[in-house]
């Protein structure tokens, strides 16, 4: 049974400060991860796919890499910003064609003007 | 092209009545699956339904659940008898099918009182 573990959780950064946060899951035959950030009350944006095959993928300030013989995810934020203060969600999806996603309970990080 | 839509939003329901969230997926869209989410929790599989048929259910709770994804018509999770512990999060996501990207509605928030 996959399980995603998420750390910290909760972090809080002056803005400005590059900052790391961590995804682990314990299967590591999965099919692709995924990359969320919540707003208090919100749904769920998507921020980056990585497929299994892919060791990274980069969207503006945010990197996420991938280590998937390791069971390892991180999301890189660059030059942090008080907008950036959400929780951010890791998600990993099986390979098999039904396979739901299995999320982490996420990070909430805060960034300080 | 609207993304997924659910609702109610919000739904407040005393203590034996019965839940119904509706869920429109992605224009395009035949595959939903449904989330709960407690509060200070990660996201909680619940079910997997493509067009008129059950995938998986492996999440959802044997008695007072129950879902549907009809030939026309919106996806339903309908929750009997609420119980306190039902108050929650549900989000809904739809995706094109063949393990792409999953897409999540804004949520439903559910109160039991």
């Amino acid at each position: 049974k996959q399980e995603v573990t998420q750390i910290p959780a909760a972090l809080s950064v002056p803005e400005g400060e590059n900052l790391v946060l961590n995804c682990s899951f314990t299967d590591s035959a999965i099919y692709n991860l995924q990359w969320f950030r919540q707003d208090p009350g919100k749904g769920l944006t998507s921020l980056l796919l990585i497929q299994s095959s892919q060791r990274e993928q980069t969207s503006g300030r945010l990197n996420a890499s991938l280590d998937k013989s390791s069971g390892r995810s991180t999301l890189y934020i660059a030059a942090s910003q008080p907008g950036d203060s959400a929780t951010y969600l890791c998600a990993v999806r099986g390979r098999r064609v039904s396979e739901k996603l299995v999320f982490g309970k996420g990070t909430k990080l805060t960034v300080n003007p | 092209n609207a993304g997924v839509m659910q609702n109610p939003r919000h739904l407040v329901r005393r203590r034996g009545q019965e839940a119904r969230l509706r869920c429109s997926p992605m224009k395009g869209h035949s595959h939903v699956y449904w989330y709960r989410q407690l509060p200070e929790e990660g996201l909680k599989f619940m079910v997997y339904l493509q067009k008129e048929n059950i995938i998986d259910e492996s999440g959802m709770p044997k008695e007072r659940f129950s879902a549907e994804f009809p030939k026309e018509g919106p996806s339903i999770l309908r929750i009997q008898q609420v119980v306190r512990g039902d108050s929650a999060a549900y989000f809904c996501a739809s995706s094109p099918g063949g393990q792409r990207e999953l897409f999540f509605g804004e949520g439903s928030r559910l109160t039991v009182l």
